[in-house]
């Protein structure tokens, strides 16, 4: 099956620092991919939808300036979290739309101190 | 907006018995994508079965199938001869014809020995 990888796994930084986060799609080409967000026990709250060459969609509510997500190529999208404060600490999980359906990447915990 | 609704936050099953959780959506599209993801505690969510709402026979994979009522717009999933791995959070969600995903609450499943 199509997989997704998500890079890195856990990070920990500072306040105030700035995070990005990859996500791949190993052997297939996607020219969409979804970036979400998950509080402990809770569902998947999609941030933005990811469109390679073009900017990305954001939901209601999403900073566009906090949360920058580029699309570079068909198997590469990067959601970068800038000057990251303690309430943006979270779960994030990308996956990328293929063969009509979406394949997630493992998730990245964020913990910002 | 789409709608799903998961209306059984927690659910339980002894090992070897079947289990059937409840999905429902609100929708006016007639072309649309529904699925079942199970979200295991390490976090990788992974596609349990899916249908494609123009077909009417049900989905099945394995253990798994799902009773698809269009009419209702109901997609409820079964799970036979329960096994202690498919204890889990389990997540419908909808797929729009312009590739938008929407999600359930979720139903955490437990599986008693």
């Amino acid at each position: 099956g199509a997989v997704v990888s998500q890079h890195p796994s856990r990070v920990i930084c500072k306040s105030g620092t700035s995070v990005k986060i990859e996500c791949r799609s190993l052997d297939f080409q996607a020219t969409t991919m979804f970036w979400y967000r998950q509080f402990p026990k809770q569902s998947l709250m999609l941030m933005a939808t990811s469109n390679e060459g073009s900017k990305a969609t954001y939901e209601q509510g999403v900073e566009k300036d906090k949360f920058l997500i580029n699309h570079a190529s068909l198997t590469l999208s990067t959601l970068t979290v800038t000057s990251a404060h303690p309430e943006d600490s979270s779960f994030y999980i990308c996956s990328a739309l293929g063969y009509n359906e979406q394949f997630f990447g493992p998730g990245t915990r964020l913990t910002v101190l | 907006a789409q709608t799903v609704t998961q209306s059984q936050p927690e659910m339980s099953v002894q090992e070897a018995e079947t289990v059937t959780l409840s999905c429902t959506y609100d929708t006016s599209e007639s072309d649309y994508y529904l699925f079942w993801y199970k979200q295991p505690p390490s976090r990788q969510m992974i596609l349990v079965i899916r249908q494609e709402a123009y077909k009417q026979q049900n989905a099945t994979e394995n253990r798994f199938s799902v009773n698809f009522q269009k009419a209702a717009k109901s997609f409820s999933l079964k799970i036979s001869d329960s096994q202690l791995g498919d204890a889990a959070m389990y997540f419908c969600a909808y797929r729009s014809g312009g590739n938008q995903f929407y999600f359930g609450t979720g139903t955490s499943l437990t599986v008693i020995p």
